[in-house]
Parts: structure tokens; C-alpha cells; sequence
């Protein structure tokens, strides 16, 4: 089954300290992995993916097989950031979207 | 490029009324997604379209259906409306058309509640 976790519905930090937002997935075979934020009053957004390889407003992400987890991170939060962040998984080629239940982030002063 | 637009935004029902929500896609991109979003949870598939045609459905009883049309916008019917259908319904869309690996865009969504 196609399964996406991420255990914390809340995590807050302070403005400057690292972050990093759990995702663990179950699937079987290469699924693409992606993640998705969601900014107040704002529509869901593609943040980055795996594939991509590439850094996004400072945020980073590894997929790890062997581990089976996808975990987004930044080395210094900053208010910006205070979001509502899905990881998710599809199946290559079809598209269909698997989230987690989300984790918002909330980056205080 | 205003983006994926759905409407309407907001919609009350009753249960046992039936439903449709729109959704046009982002100008360029051919296929359309639909998830359903309960509180507090993340996004749900319903199903794709691509070229007129379901090409996925996830998990969801037949009460509902789609359609795209030939402007590849798209409809999501809800039949039979029970208080669990009470979310909010993302559209996505892409463009199969360039390659299948290209990211969803999301629209706002269409906020249903049934009473």
C-alpha cells in the first residue's frame, strides 16, 4: 500500500534554528517524492522534488531508500517559513498524489 | 495566467442533494486531478482526466463521477451528498501532453459543507 508519514502535526522553532519536517513513505517500487506548502491564505504549492535535486528557499531534501524517508530541511528558519507543509509520493507516470496529513510549521521571533 | 480556477468557492448542501464543481486549468496544461481535503487531513485522490477520459480513480464510491470537456476543464459531480462528503475539493492540473513527470499546479479549491 501507498502510505505517506509525517508524525508531527505542529513543530515550532525559533527564527535561526534548523528545521527539519519528517516524512516517511511506504511503496513499493521508485515512487517520485515531492513537497507541497501551503502559506496563510494561499493555494498548495509545489516546494521541490526529489528528482529536481535542487534547493528551494533555503530547504533541502533527501530521498533515502534505505530508510524509506524523504525529510525536508533548513539549517536557519526564518517568519517566512510558518507554513503548512505536505510531503507526498506518486506513482511515476500517473500522477496520483499520495499526502501526508501535513505538518505546520510555526517559526517564532 | 491566472492559474487553476475552480468554482464556486464556497457551497452549502443537504444531504441526499447532488453537486458539481468546476475547474479550469492552468492555460497550457491538458489534464485535470481532483482530491478531496477533510480538516486536518492532507489531500485525497479522487481520479484524472486526461483527453476526456478517467485515466485513475482512487479510492471513492461510484456517487462520484467526472467529466472533462474538450477545453480540458473539467466537473466533479457528488451524488446523494452524505455529511462525510463535507471538505474541501482540490483541483490540480499538468500537462501529460509535455511528459508525465511534470508537477500538479493546485487551484484554491471549493470549500462543500452539508447540513
Amino acid at each position: 500500500a501507498q502510505r505517506v508519514t509525517q508524525p508531527e502535526k505542529l513543530l515550532s522553532v525559533f527564527k535561526g534554528a534548523p528545521v527539519e519536517l519528517k516524512c516517511n513513505y511506504s511503496y513499493s517500487g521508485s515512487p517520485e517524492l515531492f513537497w507541497y506548502v501551503q502559506y496563510s491564505r494561499q493555494r498548495l504549492q509545489l516546494l521541490l522534488r526529489h528528482i529536481s535535486r535542487e534547493s528551494i528557499k533555503g530547504f533541502t531534501a533527501d530521498l533515502n531508500k534505505g530508510e524509506t524517508s524523504f525529510h525536508l530541511k533548513k539549517p536557519f528558519a526564518q517568519e517566512e517559513d510558518s507554513a503548512m507543509y505536505y510531503c507526498a509520493l506518486s506513482n511515476t507516470g500517473f500522477q496520483k498524489l499520495v499526502f501526508g496529513t501535513g505538518t505546520r510549521l510555526l517559526v517564532s521571533p | 495566467d491566472a492559474g487553476v480556477t475552480q468554482s464556486p468557492t464556497h457551497l452549502i448542501k443537504t444531504r441526499g442533494q447532488q453537486v458539481t464543481l468546476r475547474c479550469s486549468p492552468k492555460s497550457g496544461h491538458d489534464t485535470v486531478s481532483w482530491y478531496q481535503q477533510a480538516l486536518g487531513q492532507g489531500p485525497q485522490f479522487i481520479f484524472q482526466y486526461y483527453e476526456e477520459e478517467e485515466r485513475q480513480r482512487g479510492n471513492f464510491p461510484d456517487r462520484f463521477s467526472g467529466h472533462q470537456f474538450p477545453n480540458y476543464s473539467s466537473e466533479l459531480n457528488v451524488n446523494a451528498l452524505l455529511l462525510g462528503d463535507s471538505a474541501l475539493y482540490l483541483c490540480a492540473s499538468s500537462s501529460l501532453r509535455t511528459g508525465s513527470n511534470q508537477p500538479q499546479h493546485f487551484g484554491d479549491g471549493t470549500r462543500l459543507s452539508i447540513l
